[in-house]
């Protein structure tokens, strides 16, 4: 079964803080992105990476940064937490480009989120 | 820029009643649809991928449609459950190469299914 494992479920983290949020896929999945979820503003890309040391910024990248030295791996750096950072975050990963290539492989599985909340 | 909206924002419905699940989206030239599940502070689960090809796309209970040119999907769930509640997404992938990656997502329907 495809799986796509993220660290930890809820984070408690002062204001300041440097926050590692790390995700781990076991598909051999090219593609991983990291969302953030709010009440409100719906899903909403941050970065993304589509190969081992390759990133690309989302809507929001901001505030992040992203790390992705091993193809299963792709961490997600808060390099100095805020309260308004306080979210639902969300990682994924594909397959495959998303819409260049047409086919059943382009799902998109996603890990069960870290509930983080900046203090 | 695609938008994709879903109406209502939720939805209840007695235990036996069939689904129906709407997804717009505002320009037709899409690759494929997909459609997740979400539970409560959880993840998302992908539960129909449906390519621009196709028309249709089934799973069990679940039967996902595309109309391109009006811009529509719509999600069946026959025979609803209260284990099919939680809050449905439909999500496009983009249009241009300068956006790859940046998945498009509808706001989500919350559905409750009463016993």
């Amino acid at each position: 079964d495809v799986k796509v494992t993220q660290s930890s479920r809820y984070l408690v983290k002062r204001t300041g803080e440097k926050v590692f949020l790390e995700c781990v896929q076991d598909m051999d999945h090219e593609n991983m992105f990291w969302y953030r979820q709010d009440p409100g503003l719906g899903l909403r890309l941050i970065y993304f990476s589509y190969d081992v040391k390759m990133k690309e910024k989302g809507d929001i990248p901001e505030g992040y940064s992203v790390s992705r030295e091993k193809k299963e791996r792709f961490s997600l750096i808060l390099e100095s937490a805020s309260t308004n950072q306080t979210s639902m975050y969300l990682c994924a990963s594909s397959l495959s480009w998303m819409g260049r290539f047409i086919s059943t492989n382009e799902k998109l599985f996603f890990g069960s989120g870290t509930q983080l909340s900046v203090l | 820029k695609q938008e994709v909206t879903q109406i209502p924002a939720a939805l209840s419905v007695p235990e036996g009643e069939n689904l129906v699940l709407n997804c717009s989206f505002t320009d037709s030239a899409i690759y494929n649809l997909q459609w997740f599940r979400q539970d409560p502070g959880k993840g998302l689960t992908s539960l129909l991928l449906i390519q621009s090809s196709q028309r249709e796309q089934t799973s069990g209970r679940l039967n996902a449609s595309l109309d391109k040119s009006s811009g529509r999907s719509t999600l069946y769930i026959a025979a609803s459950q209260p284990g099919d509640s939680a809050t449905y997404l439909c999500a496009v992938p983009p249009l241009t190469t300068d956006s790859w990656g940046k998945l498009q997502f509808g706001a989500g329907t919350q559905v409750v299914v009463t016993p």
